[in-house]
């Protein structure tokens, strides 16, 4: 059974914090995501990654840096957490050209 | 830039009603996914289209593409209170590596 695995369900941090978003798959999935979800704005891709230390910005990548150091592994960093950033956020992997992602669970991240 | 617009954005309807939803855009696309998701998890794939033109169906789902695969529709007949969810497009825009979703429609089957 394929998995995508997000570490953590919900998360609250701080403002200013430094925070780690970590996304494991067991497919052998050259591409990695990280999109948010927010209601009314569907899922904006954050940043993407087709292969291992490549990375790609995506729609909104302001605030937000990534890293895949293993082709399993995709972490989403928030350098200095504000606010505006309390989202869900969903990690998704996926084979070149494919016409399916697929998602982890979600993160419920609250900044306060 | 949301290259994906989908409408409504929510719907209500009564057990039995059926309903289309849109999604629609600017540039063309290679193929098409839609996708549902359910509160408190990721989106799961219902279903891709590929040709211009293409429908396919999946049980009371019917699902098309647009000629110049640049929209796409889903048909639900006979909606169920098993329906309800979030129903998502996504694609990747020719020319980028983008993976985009659209903007969603919230639909609620009331029984």
């Amino acid at each position: 059974d394929v998995k995508v695995t997000q570490s953590s369900r919900y998360l609250v941090k701080r403002t200013g914090e430094k925070v780690f978003l970590e996304c494991v798959q067991d497919m052998d999935h050259e591409n990695m995501f990280w999109y948010r979800q927010d209601p009314g704005l569907g899922l904006r891709l954050i940043y993407f990654s087709y292969d291992v230390k490549m990375k790609e910005k995506g729609d909104i990548p302001e605030g937000y840096s990534v890293s895949r150091e293993k082709k399993e592994r995709f972490s989403l960093i928030l350098e200095s957490a504000s606010t505006n950033q309390t989202s869900m956020y969903l990690c998704a992997s996926a084979r070149p050209a494919s016409t399916e992602a697929f998602f982890g669970q979600g993160t419920r991240l609250t900044v306060v | 830039t949301q290259l994906l617009e989908q409408s409504p954005q929510f719907l209500s309807i009564q057990e039995g009603e059926n309903l289309t939803v849109y999604c629609n855009s600017s540039s063309v696309f290679s193929s098409l996914q839609w996708y549902r998701q359910e509160p408190g998890e990721g989106p799961v794939l219902l279903v891709t289209v590929v040709t211009g033109g293409e429908v396919k169906k999946l049980k009371r789902l019917t699902f098309q593409f647009g000629d110049a695969r640049k929209d796409s529709s889903l048909h639900i007949t006979a909606a169920q209170p098993g329906d309800t969810g979030l129903y998502l497009c996504a694609g990747v825009p020719a020319g980028t590596y983008k993976y985009i979703f659209g903007t969603g429609t919230r639909l609620k089957v009331l029984a």
